[in-house]
């Protein structure tokens, strides 16, 4: 199994539905990051947890809330999906030592029709 | 806030040759890391190569080696001996408390 699982792999929703998109680990990290990539922009934070009772905003959170339901899960929601929420999402972890780095997922792709 | 720029949005390479990637960051910081990850068509994201600020040696790995040049905030990737599993889009990254990335190479690998 992989370290970071993220579900779905893929999804279409519509414009103005709700979707969570999971990401669970097994790597016992307790740092959790979300991402969104989109061509030419390249990877930006959403949100990130360092611990369970430790939630703060990146630099892209508008749109988006998360919940860190264990050390192992995080997950993203998009309370009304619109389509310029379209890109791929990225899960990762870390552990506290900053001098490594992260533990990718393989992505979600969702697109907001 | 911290800021990665990649300059070069696609590059080209022949196979078995050399190609040189670029990317700069601006900081106030002068503890921090540096990374390059890959990202084939899988879009799986895999670490390449890290280097930390503290050290003036560059790091290699295998064919993938950096040039650190601290005072002017530069980190480029030198590929030798290209394959063509190399062509994947390549991310820079810095980091510190969190990871901030630049916007990617697309690097094409011509057999």
């Amino acid at each position: 199994d992989a370290d970071v699982t993220q579900t779905p792999r893929n999804r279409i929703t519509k414009t103005g539905k709700r979707i969570m998109l999971e990401c669970s680990q097994t790597k016992g990290h307790d740092r959790m990051y979300w991402y969104r990539q989109d061509p030419g922009l390249g990877l930006r934070l959403i949100y990130y947890s360092f611990d369970v009772k430790d939630i703060n905003k990146g630099e892209i959170s508008d749109g988006y809330s998360v919940s860190r339901q264990a050390q192992a899960k995080f997950s993203l929601s998009l309370e009304s999906a619109i389509p310029n929420q379209t890109a791929l999402y990225f899960c990762a972890t870390s552990d506290w030592d900053t001098s490594y780095g992260y533990t990718f997922g393989s992505g979600t792709r969702l697109t907001v029709v | 806030a911290q800021t990665v720029t990649q300059s070069q949005p696609e590059m080209s390479v022949q196979e078995a040759e050399t190609v040189t990637l670029s990317c700069t960051y601006d900081t106030s910081e002068s503890d921090y890391y540096l990374f390059w990850y890959k990202q084939p068509p899988s879009r799986q994201m895999i670490l390449v190569i890290r280097q930390e600020a503290y050290k003036q040696q560059n790091a290699t790995e295998n064919r993938f080696s950096v040039n650190f040049q601290k005072a002017a905030k530069s980190f480029s990737l030198k590929i030798s001996d290209s394959q063509l599993g190399d062509a994947a889009m390549y991310f820079c990254a810095y980091r510190d408390n969190d990871m901030r990335f630049g916007a990617g190479t697309r690097l094409t690998v011509k057999p």
